[in-house]
């Protein structure tokens, strides 16, 4: 199976912060790799897919990139909306694993 | 509005089982694959299942395997997880989800809680 790594599992940061979030998976996985924001009782939001296309909707503060085995999630700005709990996630295989999370709170 | 709305959780004892349905509206039910997604309590994000359009086979997790089924009714836009012989390590909010060109998972439903104890 392939484990998909976070780092860090939490970080805090600034309103107006540059912040980055780094996942790594334990074999190749070309670009296959999706980004979730999640929100305590809310539903899970995606953000990226195939590493670093936007999806609709979303502020062109994210961004993505990588490939292969190593990947990070940007946000160029934080904002108060933004402290939530960041989620990568393989689709190079249907186990479709999710990384373990990365909580940004706010410093 | 694309939509999909859970329901079916409750608590349960270990052992028992449990049907969860997701009814979907805003798209072509047919042309999308369907995933279950779940949170565990304190823990991150586990696939379940998917149920892709035109085929009846489900494809599972490993550790539902044998003891989840995955079904969709297109008359009704809406897809089943019948969930048997529930363990304690079930427990969790269970998320439907539409799949995205089989690359991701672009709109989810609020979530249903399943409590097995």
């Amino acid at each position: 199976d392939i484990q998909m790594t976070q780092s860090p599992s939490s970080l805090s940061a600034s309103v107006g912060d540059r912040v980055t979030i780094t996942c790594r998976a334990s074999q190749s996985i070309s670009d296959l790799l999706n980004w979730y924001q999640h929100k305590p009782g809310r539903a899970p939001r995606l953000l990226i897919h195939g590493a670093s296309r936007l999806q609709s909707g979303v502020p062109s503060r994210f961004s993505g990139s990588g490939s292969g085995t190593d990947f990070i999630l940007t946000i160029s700005s934080l904002q108060p909306e933004d402290f939530a709990t960041y989620y990568c996630q393989q689709s190079f295989n249907t186990r479709y694993t999710f990384g373990q999370g990365t909580k940004l709170e706010i410093k | 509005q694309v939509q999909l709305v859970e329901s079916g959780g409750g608590a349960v004892k270990p052992g028992r089982s449990l049907r969860l349905s997701c009814v979907v509206s805003g798209f072509t039910f047919n042309s999308h694959g369907i995933h279950w997604v779940r949170q565990t309590p304190g823990k991150g994000l586990e696939w379940v299942a998917v149920t892709w359009p035109g085929t009846s086979t489900g494809y599972y997790a490993d550790s539902v395997k044998g003891r989840f089924t995955i079904s969709r009714e297109n008359s009704k836009n809406t897809v089943y997880l019948q969930m048997n012989s529930l363990r304690a390590e079930d427990t969790a909010i269970y998320y439907c989800v539409r799949d995205l060109a089989r690359e991701a998972f672009d709109i989810w439903g609020q979530g249903t809680m399943v409590t097995v104890s």
